[in-house]
């Protein structure tokens, strides 16, 4: 089993719509959380990153935490075409600066 | 922008070789990690180096090496080139102190083709 799981898409929706992106992950002992976005040919951009569950906001971004569902998501509001790109979750441990990734869903918002 | 650079941009090398790759950190990070993504898949952790010395390993092999210099500049070498070894490598920088941060920047990658 992958210590994070996460649904590689592509995922289509028109502009303007709410997106929805989740990861799932096995070990209770990881603590913080992380959503990257990644465009083609170039590096994962830190977009959001939390450490307790529930909720936080970053204008259009809201990142989720459930740690008793094992369960990230981030949501993205009014979405755009330049949102188009690759996120990745990534988890890590308390002790450890080792990132954990997601396998990343490609997203593609539609003009 | 990060402020994380990386060259070269990509490079070709052949099956056997040596190659080194090469980061440049963001000023005041003293943290660099180095990650190898596959074609559609997440970034790996191959390792991390804190003061010039290996801080942590992923599951790579010990032809993976790498250095940190005192200007917190790194260095990832890759020794006996194999076909899997293709893919874009990152480095990221980040800064670790009494309050741990684990907030990690990206540099935008080097794509190593091994033929």
């Amino acid at each position: 089993q992958k210590e994070v799981e996460q649904d590689p898409g592509p995922l289509s929706v028109p502009e303007g719509a709410i997106v929805s992106l989740n990861c799932t992950y096995s070990n209770s002992a990881f603590q913080y959380f992380m959503w990257y976005r990644q465009y083609s040919r170039k590096g994962p951009e830190l977009l959001m990153y939390t450490y307790s569950s529930g909720n936080k906001e970053d204008g259009r971004f809201t990142a989720q935490v459930d740690k008793s569902s094992k369960y990230i998501s981030l949501f993205i509001r009014d979405s755009q075409p330049s949102d188009s790109a690759t996120y990745l979750c990534a988890i890590q441990r308390g002790s450890s600066y080792k990132l954990i990734f997601g396998s990343g869903t490609r997203l593609l918002v539609r003009p | 922008e990060t402020g994380v650079t990386q060259s070269p941009t990509h490079l070709i090398k052949t099956r056997g070789q040596q190659v080194t790759l090469r980061c440049s950190s963001q000023s005041g990070h003293n943290t660099v990690s180095w990650y190898q993504q596959a074609l559609g898949q997440g970034p790996q952790f191959i390792f991390q180096y804190y003061r010039e010395e290996e801080n942590g390993r992923g599951n790579f092999p010990p032809r993976f090496s790498g250095l940190q210099f005192p200007n917190y500049s790194s260095e990832l070498n890759v020794n006996a080139l194999e076909l899997d070894d293709s893919a874009l490598y990152l480095c990221a920088s980040g800064l670790a102190g009494a309050a741990v941060n684990h907030e990690q920047y990206f540099g935008p990658g080097t794509r190593l083709t091994v033929t």
